[in-house]
């Protein structure tokens, strides 16, 4: 079946310093989004991408359809404590409703 | 507005044994879904309801059976628990199939 690969898996970094995480995969997709997950909730939608080359922004948060329609990424600037979480890429076909999720990368944030 | 409503939060299961989750949005959508959540894994989808009325085959269907009740109310039965089906349960539910997907806060199931 389709998969995502993401990337990095886990990621330490420090306070107000910039993060970047992709996901790629081996189908085309009509549309890529971005959710985080927070300890013992579900997962909340963070960006929605629809078009090959799409560059949309969400506050410090930035994602990025590629123009393959093959890959994505997300890039969060000035990270604080609150950023800590799981971020899951997710992908959409033509046929809508079987949203293929990332295994996400988790993120941890040193104040 | 509650948005997505699970029950139970938590549950203990025996080999065998057989329950059902429950999921309740009040968003008025169409369609809603069940996941399953494993460690270092996504969301993998089980079933899915894109209309009140239908049903429809996820990634991982095996094991389970569900009921579209309602517009509302969207529920995932297991017959007879496995330890593989140890893990955490999400419910979602969206308008249509190309709009954003509000998720529970999830059932986390442990079968022994």
């Amino acid at each position: 079946g389709q998969q995502l690969n993401q990337s990095p898996q886990s990621m330490f970094i420090q306070e107000g310093e910039d993060v970047s995480m992709n996901c790629t995969s081996s189908s085309i997709f009509n549309t890529w989004l971005w959710y985080k997950q927070d300890p013992g909730e579900g997962p909340v939608l963070l960006i929605a991408l629809y078009k090959a080359g799409e560059l949309t922004s969400n506050g410090r948060l930035t994602a990025q359809f590629g123009i393959t329609r093959k890959d994505s990424f997300l890039n969060i600037s000035a990270s604080i404590p609150s950023d800590v979480g799981i971020y899951f890429c997710a992908g959409r076909g033509t046929g809508g409703f079987k949203t293929i999720f990332g295994a996400g990368t988790r993120l941890f944030v040193k104040a | 507005n509650a948005g997505v409503t699970q029950t139970p939060k938590f549950q203990v299961l025996k080999t065998g044994q057989s329950m059902t989750l429950q999921c309740a949005q009040d968003m008025n959508h169409n369609s809603m879904y069940w996941y399953r959540q494993d460690p270092g894994m996504g969301l993998r989808l089980i079933y899915y309801s894109a209309s009140e009325g239908t049903t429809d085959k996820g990634e991982v269907p095996n094991g389970y059976n569900v009921s579209r009740l309602n517009k509302r109310e969207f529920s995932l039965r297991l017959e007879s628990a496995a330890p593989s089906q140890t893990s955490v349960y999400f419910c979602a539910s969206s308008e249509g199939s190309q709009t954003e997907a509000f998720f529970g806060q999830g059932t986390r199931l442990t079968v022994v």
